[in-house]
């Protein structure tokens, strides 16, 4: 059974850093992972996709990288502001199946 | 942007009540999932549809459970006797084709069972 892990499971920064969010996966069989967002008491908005076959995604200050082999992936933030404060959620697809299994998130704050 | 749409955005019930939880699609979308996240926990699956038939379902997905496309455009959960533990977020997501795509979520359906 896959299980999904994210560590830190709260992160405060200052804003203008730089962080990194990490996501592992026990299963590698993955097709592909997907990084969201999450705000207070809302849905779900997807900022990355990354297939099995590829490294790395970006998008604007977010770059998602991969490392199937190793069960890992990472979620870069560049220069962080205060509207970046929400929970990052992790979810990867199995091979051979349609559904997404999550992380339970990383809450971040950045403050001014 | 098309995006998932759901309906209500809160539901109260009481327990031992149906509910039925909708969602419409993005439309060009051909695979439908609902998923729920109980609070402070992760957002767990619960069923993926794809040509008006059931794909997928979880454990918890038991026979109270059950899902209907009923139309062209909705998507329906419905839970047939409510419980206390029934309580959570509920979502719905659509992709254009599994395994491939980014899955698109809906704004969530709160349940609350009393």
């Amino acid at each position: 059974k896959q299980e999904v892990t994210q560590i830190p499971a709260a992160l405060s920064v200052p804003e203008g850093e730089n962080l990194v969010l990490n996501c592992s996966f026990t299963d590698s069989a993955i097709y592909n992972l997907q990084w969201f967002r999450q705000d207070p008491g809302k849905g779900l908005t997807s900022l990355l996709l990354i297939q099995s076959s590829q490294r790395e995604q970006t998008s604007g200050r977010l770059n998602a990288s991969l490392d199937k082999s190793s069960g890992r992936s990472t979620l870069y933030i560049a220069a962080s502001q205060p509207g970046d404060s929400a929970t990052y959620l992790c979810a990867v697809r199995l091979q051979g199946y349609s559904t997404l299994t999550f992380g339970k998130g990383t809450m971040l704050l950045v403050s001014p | 942007e098309p995006e998932v749409t759901q309906t209500p955005s809160h539901q109260v019930t009481q327990m031992g009540q149906e509910v039925i939880l909708r969602c419409v699609p993005i439309s060009n979308h051909l695979y439908f999932y609902w998923y729920r996240q109980i609070l402070g926990q992760k957002v767990e699956f619960l069923v993926s549809f794809y040509n008006n038939e059931i794909s997928e379902k979880s454990e918890i997905f038991d026979d109270q459970f059950s899902v209907e496309r009923p139309d062209g455009s909705n998507f329906t959960l419905k839970i047939r006797s409510t419980k206390l533990e029934d309580s959570a977020m509920y979502f719905c997501a659509s992709d254009e084709r599994a395994g491939t795509d980014t899955q698109y979520f809906g704004p969530g359906t709160r349940l609350t069972v009393l």
